[in-house]
């Protein structure tokens, strides 16, 4: 069955530093893979998705992923956090089948220090 | 403003009493999501509908119910069954082909007391 682990509950990076959150999925075939964020309180918004093709995802907010197969790895990344960059942050991947179901992981809170 | 309206924000409710929330989307997308959300457990799937007048159950549909009689429409019962119902509930909306990004609501954070 298809399953997303985020290893991280809580991180706390610099405001400016860079930031990597880890995402790690299972999955048999190739995946769609998406990135959310979720403001205390609020619906979820999606920063990135990678369906096929180029490795590298871009995304809003300045954010990026990078689709690694062999490591089963779409973790997410931002070179120079702001303070408004905190928030939770979900990896999801699809289900498969015909239908759109996604399954997500736990979350990342992140925390952006002064 | 094309998006996802959710009502009421905060609910408030007694034990043993179902509780209906709404959600609404004029997105004019065909596929609609129920998820609880639950601190540390990510999102669980409650129901989704792929279409008007069909809806499947979703991971934790115990205790739960759903209807799907407009497109635009998508609304969820809290029953007394469900065994513990505080949690924060988030509606989305796609298209419905796999792989489309799903749209999300604002949210119902419903507190039994």
């Amino acid at each position: 069955a298809q399953s997303v682990t985020q290893p991280d509950i809580h991180i706390t990076v610099s405001e400016g530093a860079s930031l990597e959150l880890r995402c790690n999925y299972s999955y048999g075939a190739t995946p769609y893979l998406f990135w959310y964020v979720q403001s205390p309180g609020q619906g979820l918004q999606l920063l990135l998705k990678y369906f096929s093709g180029d490795t590298l995802v871009q995304g809003i907010k300045g954010f990026e992923a990078e689709f690694k197969r062999s490591q089963s790895s779409f973790n997410l990344r931002k070179p120079s956090v702001h303070w408004s960059d905190a928030a939770e942050y979900f990896c999801a991947v699809g289900a498969g089948g015909a239908t759109n179901k996604l399954i997500f992981g736990t979350g990342t809170l992140l925390a952006v220090q002064p | 403003d094309g998006g996802i309206t959710q009502s009421p924000k905060y609910l408030f409710r007694k034990e043993g009493q179902n509780v209906t929330l709404s959600c609404e989307q004029n997105l004019n997308h065909d596929a609609m999501y129920w998820y609880r959300q639950d601190p540390g457990q990510g999102l669980r799937l409650i129901y989704y509908s792929q279409i008007v007048n069909d809806f499947q159950k979703g991971d934790i549909a115990e205790g739960y119910s759903v209807s799907r009689e407009k497109k635009e429409s998508f609304p969820l019962t809290v029953t007394s069954a469900q065994k513990n119902p505080t949690a924060f509930y988030l509606c989305a909306s796609s298209i419905g082909l796999a792989g489309d990004t799903q749209y999300f609501g604002p949210g119902t954070r419903l507190t039994v007391l």
